[in-house]
């Protein structure tokens, strides 16, 4: 167990639908990291936020956003999906900037 | 840009035996960051071992070790004496140092399966 926790594990919906992944880092750790998993694109960052502030952006689409609250929790939003947006998505989080990175299990999105 | 090979999509051994999983990276920085995660079939991502690039010292956990070359840009993965529960896939993965963000780049992954 990381100590990194992510909800829900599951989620199936259909397209044009908006969903929103909740991610609660480790104990201590102020920077959350989000990365999506596919089958075609393998892992890919997303973003980064430390203590609240976004740090680092990667390959997110305009349809994504995220944001990290002050209790440090993280939430990443998808909108209008597309069949294309099926992956397993992944938070990690480090106590630091930068540093090792811990995974949650993951939220598997379906979109039918 | 920043790069990371597995040129190993799948491996397969039986058990005991030993297994080296490559690893081949490109970047242009001089201070990186190298790292080792596991992920066996239930999904999740397992951190193995994070190495920054002025340690050149291989190291050794237990079954696993990882030797580290920078004339070959290499940061290959050794399991000694496989078990069946070191069936996962694993991800080589590179991050440049920038002190104020960290990303990832993975490599596409090495299948093993350990075969009793």
């Amino acid at each position: 167990d990381s100590g990194v926790t992510q909800t829900p594990k599951h989620l199936i919906t259909a397209t044009g639908q908006r969903v929103t992944l909740r991610c609660s880092p480790r104990s201590g750790d102020l920077s959350v990291y989000w990365y999506q998993q596919s089958l075609d694109q393998g892992l890919q960052f997303l973003i980064q936020y430390y203590n609240g502030e976004e740090r680092a952006k990667g390959n997110i689409l305009e349809r994504f956003s995220a944001q990290q609250f002050p209790d440090l929790h993280s939430e990443l939003n998808l909108s209008s999906l597309e069949l294309g947006d099926s992956a397993l998505y992944f938070c990690a989080s480090s106590v630091a900037v930068t540093g090792e990175l811990f995974f949650g299990e993951g939220s598997r999105l379906t979109v039918l | 840009a920043q790069k990371v090979t597995q040129a190993q999509t799948e491996i397969s051994v039986v058990e005991k035996e030993d297994v080296t999983l490559d690893c081949v990276y490109e970047t242009r920085d001089t201070t990186y960051y190298l790292f080792w995660y596991k992920q066996p079939p239930s999904g999740e991502l397992v951190f193995l071992i994070r190495r920054n690039s002025f340690d050149e010292q291989n190291e050794i956990s237990g079954r696993y070790s990882w030797n580290f070359q920078k004339s070959t840009s290499s940061f290959n993965f050794t399991i000694t004496a496989s078990q069946v529960v070191d069936s996962a896939v694993y991800f080589c993965a590179l991050s440049e140092a920038d002190q104020g963000a960290q990303k990832l780049v993975f490599g596409q992954g090495t299948r093993l399966t350990i075969n009793p």
